[in-house]
């Protein structure tokens, strides 16, 4: 059964500096991956969605990689900025066509 | 842009109580989805439809109903709520089932069982 993680559960960091957080998944058999982002007592927003015959998408200072046959996805997020803080969720699509969680990393960026 | 709204952002009932919690998209979206999620379990899917009128279990139906009477709306029951229903609500949509679904969420409902 697909798993999926994120570690670290939370990340803080200094305004400015290039993070990376990741997402790990057990079956590489996946149709998709998507990069979310909740604020606190907010619905998810859709940040990046990555195809499994993709390597990567990006969208302004943010870029999400898929590496299947290792089973990792990342987001990288460039010159962090204080409105970044939030907790980030990935989820995989498996073959069944359910989107399975990670259970999201929470970002703190300090000004 | 795709629109997922949620009949409530807070809501507080009692043990036993009859809840219904809805949701609306405005995109002609095929496929709807009710999750929760509770700190440290991460989202768990309740229940899915990919049609109207059609209805599958997710992972933790138990204590769940949902209706789809209509393509735009779907609706989740607590059919007598519990405290341990007490959690954030969230509804989804996507366009189609395949590898383009990205899924749109409402901005959810926080539901208190006391």
């Amino acid at each position: 059964k697909q798993e999926v993680t994120q570690i670290p559960a939370a990340l803080s960091v200094p305004e400015g500096e290039n993070l990376v957080l990741n997402c790990s998944f057990t079956d590489s058999a996946i149709y998709n991956l998507q990069w979310f982002r909740q604020d606190p007592g907010k619905g998810l927003t859709s940040l990046l969605l990555i195809q499994s015959s993709q390597r990567e998408q990006t969208s302004g200072r943010l870029n999400a990689s898929l590496d299947k046959s290792s089973g990792r996805s990342t987001l990288y997020i460039a010159a962090s900025q204080p409105g970044d803080s939030a907790t980030y969720l990935c989820a995989a699509l498996d073959s069944n066509y359910q989107l399975i969680w990670g259970a999201g990393t929470k970002l703190i960026i300090k000004p | 842009d795709v629109k997922v709204t949620q009949s409530s952002r807070y809501l507080v009932k009692r043990t036993g109580e009859k809840v219904f919690l809805e949701c609306v998209q405005d995109m002609d979206h095929e496929n709807m989805f009710w999750y929760r999620q509770d700190p440290g379990l991460g989202l768990r899917l309740i229940y899915f439809s990919y049609d109207v009128k059609m209805k599958e279990k997710g992972d933790i139906p138990e204590g769940y109903s949902v209706s789809r009477e209509k393509k735009e709306r779907f609706s989740l029951i607590l059919e007598s709520a519990s405290t341990n229903q007490t959690s954030m609500y969230l509804c989804a949509s996507t366009e189609e089932r395949g590898v383009y679904n990205e899924q749109f969420f409402g901005p959810g409902t926080r539901l208190t069982v006391l």
